[in-house]
């Protein structure tokens, strides 16, 4: 199994600009989580699918993020515009549901100037 | 939102020293879980515990999972320097399936 797949792996970018991150779960995995990671603010969920249905974004810090998962094998988190405050490492992570165990990617680090 | 604190935040011990990590919460998870994570990787799922009470090992960690739910411990026995990580718990909710992380506990275990 090749794990949780998220690109790129990295990204720098200009405030202003749009940032699209990808991730693609586990086969047969039916919840997929996007979580951040800071410093000072540690693992954060931001929004989480059941069955590609957004179940809960109140993770999700304001407006200009948006997250989607057209289907069962891929979704996306995109910010627009994106700050230097968005600076951060995102993870997506997978899970089948009720299992308790959710995989995560390698993460996107993701650098706004 | 349910807060999971861990303690403490930082350690720096010697090879082959114990050490235990701690993760108190004021609410009950119906389970937690704990992670480690690498510079450069995402967490990985070390053990999830749901039962007060509960006490898994796996080789030198023990888990600990609090009579009433709202803690867990973490120890190392004999800690290596491949122990070197972030240690993560994690609660999930009684909705189901959300997790709320602790800050985390950065370990160093030096050779």
């Amino acid at each position: 199994d090749a794990g949780v797949i998220q690109s790129p792996r990295h990204e720098v970018t200009e405030m202003g600009q749009e940032v699209t991150l990808r991730c693609k779960p586990i086969s047969g995995h039916n919840s997929l989580f996007w979580y951040r990671q800071t410093m000072m603010r540690g693992l954060e969920l931001l929004i989480y699918f059941n069955n590609n249905v957004p179940i809960d974004d109140s993770g999700m810090p304001e407006d200009r993020f948006s997250a989607k998962m057209p289907n069962a094998s891929f979704s996306t988190l995109k910010i627009q515009p994106s700050e230097p405050r968005d600076s951060a490492v995102y993870f997506c992570a997978s899970m089948l549901t009720d299992s308790y165990e959710q995989y995560f990617g390698p993460g996107t680090r993701l650098t706004v100037t | 939102t349910q807060l999971l604190e861990q303690s403490p935040q930082f350690l720096s011990i010697q090879e082959g020293e114990n050490l235990t990590v701690y993760c108190n919460s004021s609410s009950v998870f119906s389970s937690l879980q704990w992670y480690r994570q690498e510079p450069g990787e995402g967490p990985v799922l070390l053990v999830t515990v749901v039962t007060g009470g509960e006490v898994k090992k796996l080789k030198r960690l023990t888990f600990q999972f609090g009579d009433a739910r709202k803690d867990s411990s973490l120890h190392i026995t004999a800690a290596q320097p491949g122990d070197t990580g972030l240690y993560l718990c994690a609660g999930e909710e009684a909705a189901g399936n959300k997790l709320t992380f602790g800050g985390g506990t950065r370990v160093l275990v030096k050779p």
